[in-house]
């Protein structure tokens, strides 16, 4: 069966340092991914979106990467502050629409001062 | 820019009652959601709306109805609430057909007695 798999444990770092999210993914071959920010008692925000095609996005102090024979990507976050601590989702969209946008379970990052 | 506004921002039900949640979006956007989320679950897609005048069932529709008013407003139905409902709601929106990046609501926390 379909499965997207984060880290559910929280992860904490200190500020300043890099943070590395991961999202796994089996049984599906994306037409892209997406990752989303959630803070508590508010809606998820989208951060960035990479294609199939592509291996590297970047925006500003994050970046993304997507490896499609691993079915992993890795979420980046350079340079952390505490205003960074958040529930971080990633999101898979088969090809096939918006019908099969599916959600992972979310990643809490706590950056420590 | 308001966005996509949700309310009730919290509703407590006893089983059996029924109520409407109501979405409206101010990006005169296409396409329209509803999800669901619960611990551990991530969000689930309960139905979505294409375009005015369309709804399709997402992974988990049934206990609920939508309605798309005109294309600003998608509102969702529970007929007849049952604790298996109670759940953080999410409407959000997209600007095309094809899944694109997903603007969110706040949310509604439901609890059903």
């Amino acid at each position: 069966s379909q499965k997207i798999e984060q880290n559910s444990e929280a992860l904490n770092i200190q500020e300043g340092k890099t943070a590395t999210l991961t999202c796994n993914y089996t049984n599906y071959s994306p037409a892209y991914l997406q990752w989303y920010r959630q803070d508590p008692g508010r809606g998820p925000v989208f951060l960035l979106l990479i294609r199939e095609n592509e291996k590297e996005k970047r925006k500003e102090r994050l970046k993304v990467t997507f490896d499609t024979t691993l079915k992993q990507s890795l979420f980046h976050i350079t340079a952390s502050q505490p205003a960074d601590s958040a529930t971080y989702l990633c999101a898979l969209e088969s090809s096939g629409g918006y019908q099969k946008v599916t959600f992972g379970t979310g990643t809490k990052l706590q950056v420590i001062p | 820019n308001a966005g996509v506004t949700q309310t009730p921002k919290f509703q407590v039900l006893k089983t059996g009652q029924s109520m409407t949640l109501q979405c409206a979006q101010d990006m005169n956007h296409n396409s329209m959601y509803w999800y669901r989320q619960d611990p551990g679950m991530g969000l689930r897609l309960i139905y979505y709306s294409a375009s005015e005048g369309t709804t399709d069932k997402g992974e988990v529709p049934n206990g609920y109805n939508v309605s798309r008013l005109n294309k600003r407003e998608f509102s969702l139905r529970l007929e007849s609430a049952a604790p298996s409902q109670t759940s953080v709601y999410f409407c959000a929106s997209s600007e095309g057909t094809a899944t694109e990046k997903l603007f969110f609501g706040s949310g509604t926390q439901l609890s059903v007695l």
